[in-house]
């Protein structure tokens, strides 16, 4: 059973470009979310989706963007980027339901450094 | 603002040893908690979750809930350097979003 997978694993950017990263969920969960961790801290929420559509975010600007598919796939788009958007950005995935714990279980992330 | 509260660290223990860790939440009305274990260049990997208060044990590892105290801890007995890691308190709110900690790191010495 494949867990969450994330693409691509590293990649680096200059400022003011942007970036499209990519998530596939675990099977049989339907929500996906987005966390930023920093060096040196823990994950912060971006967003989730749910059905296609955003259903909770973060305190994160605009520049930050996010879609999920028909099969649960999400892409997380960031624009103009900056410096301090170099981070390592985590996928989660989490069963909808009346049986669901609530558990999150995370992809090996995408680390992103923009120069 | 919803906040969880952990001591950095690092926190040493020589191997054999108990290491507790400990953390801190803002949210009075938050149900659900758990341990992430993060060894250095990966991701979260979920180690305990817990609900009710009290004490919740899986192998070396025992989680203990105080919602009137609003604090939640982690102890590792037994301690191995492959424990050796950073782990990060989370809890739950609203759909399913976790509020994290920003970690204590664990250096346990052979």
């Amino acid at each position: 059973d494949a867990g969450v997978t994330q693409s691509p694993t590293h990649l680096i950017k200059t400022r003011g470009q942007q970036v499209t990263l990519r998530c596939s969920p675990k099977s049989g969960h339907d929500t996906v979310s987005w966390y930023q961790q920093a060096l040196g801290q823990g994950p912060q929420f971006i967003f989730q989706y749910y059905e296609e559509e955003e259903r909770q975010r973060g305190n994160f600007p605009d520049r930050f963007s996010g879609h999920q598919f028909p099969n649960y796939s999400s892409e997380l788009n960031v624009n103009a980027l900056l410096l301090g958007d170099s981070a390592l950005y985590l996928c989660a995935s989490r069963e909808t339901g009346a049986s669901s714990t609530g558990e999150l279980f995370f992809g090996e992330g995408s680390r992103l450094t923009v120069l | 603002q919803k906040e969880v509260e952990q001591n950095s660290g690092p926190l040493s223990v020589p191997e054999g040893a108990i290491a507790s860790l400990n953390c801190t939440y803002s949210d009075r009305g938050s149900q659900s908690f758990f341990w992430y274990r993060q060894y250095s260049g990966k991701s979260p990997e979920l180690i305990m979750s817990i609900y009710s208060n009290g004490d919740k044990e899986d192998g070396r590892f025992t989680a203990q809930l105080n919602k009137a105290s609003q604090y939640v801890s982690l102890l590792i007995r037994d301690s191995q350097p492959s424990d050796s890691a950073t782990y990060l308190c989370a809890v739950l709110s609203g759909y399913s979003t976790l509020t994290f900690g920003k970690g204590t790191m664990l250096l346990v010495s052979p």
